[in-house]
């Protein structure tokens, strides 16, 4: 079965600086991975997306991800971060042979301090 | 283009009175699903449904049920509300393929007094 790690629950980082937000899943078949941010007091919103090919996804917002097969990871990064970037955060995998279920991680808080 | 409409985005509730949520998206998707979303938790599937008048159950079904009588709508509603289901709810939907993204409202903020 599958599941999403993410390993920081909260992510304090200084504006302009970088910041590297980490993800883990296990899966024993192939994968589809999503970063997602959540704004306060709204919904998701889909930041970036891995389905095959070259494994440095770019997203909005200036950010990108990195898929990993080895270390089953997918690590999303931004290289200078700004205050609005101030959000949580979600890592999602889907499986391929199951089309109707996407497993959420716990979510990561990203606070950007001025 | 409002994408995906949940109603009401507040509520307060006593033990036991029952009430439905509804989420009604205009994108033609197939999937819709009802997460809730708990501090520390992340988003936990109640239920989904992968087209009109089918639903199925996720990894928190219990207390809940759900209906998909048209396409566009998925209603989500609690029988007899309990302290434990405070929580925040969403709705998202999505197309048929797996590599797609869901599509999320903005939430419903449910108390249970």
């Amino acid at each position: 079965a599958q599941s999403v790690t993410q390993l920081d629950s909260q992510v304090p980082v200084f504006e302009e600086a970088p910041v590297e937000l980490r993800c883990n899943y296990s899966s024993s078949v192939s994968v589809y991975l999503f970063w997602y941010v959540q704004y306060p007091n709204q919904g998701l919103q889909l930041l970036l997306k891995y389905l095959s090919g070259s494994t440095l996804v770019k997203g909005i917002n200036g950010f990108e991800a990195e898929f990993n097969k080895s270390q089953t990871s997918f690590h999303l990064r931004k290289p200078s971060v700004h205050i609005s970037d101030t959000a949580e955060y979600f890592c999602a995998v889907s499986e391929l042979t199951s089309y109707d279920k996407v497993i959420f991680g716990p979510g990561t808080s990203l606070s950007v301090i001025p | 283009n409002a994408g995906v409409t949940q109603t009401p985005k507040f509520r307060v509730l006593k033990t036991g009175q029952s009430m439905t949520l509804l989420c009604a998206q205009d994108m033609n998707h197939e999937y819709m699903y009802w997460y809730r979303q708990d501090p520390g938790m992340g988003l936990r599937l109640i239920h989904y449904s992968v087209g009109e008048g089918t639903t199925a159950k996720g990894e928190v079904p219990d207390g809940y049920n759900v209906s998909r009588l048209k396409k566009q709508n998925f209603l989500l509603g609690l029988e007899s509300a309990a302290p434990s289901q405070t929580s925040v709810y969403f709705c998202a939907s999505s197309y048929l393929r797996g590599d797609q993204p869901q599509h999320f409202g903005d939430g419903t903020r449910l108390s249970i007094l």
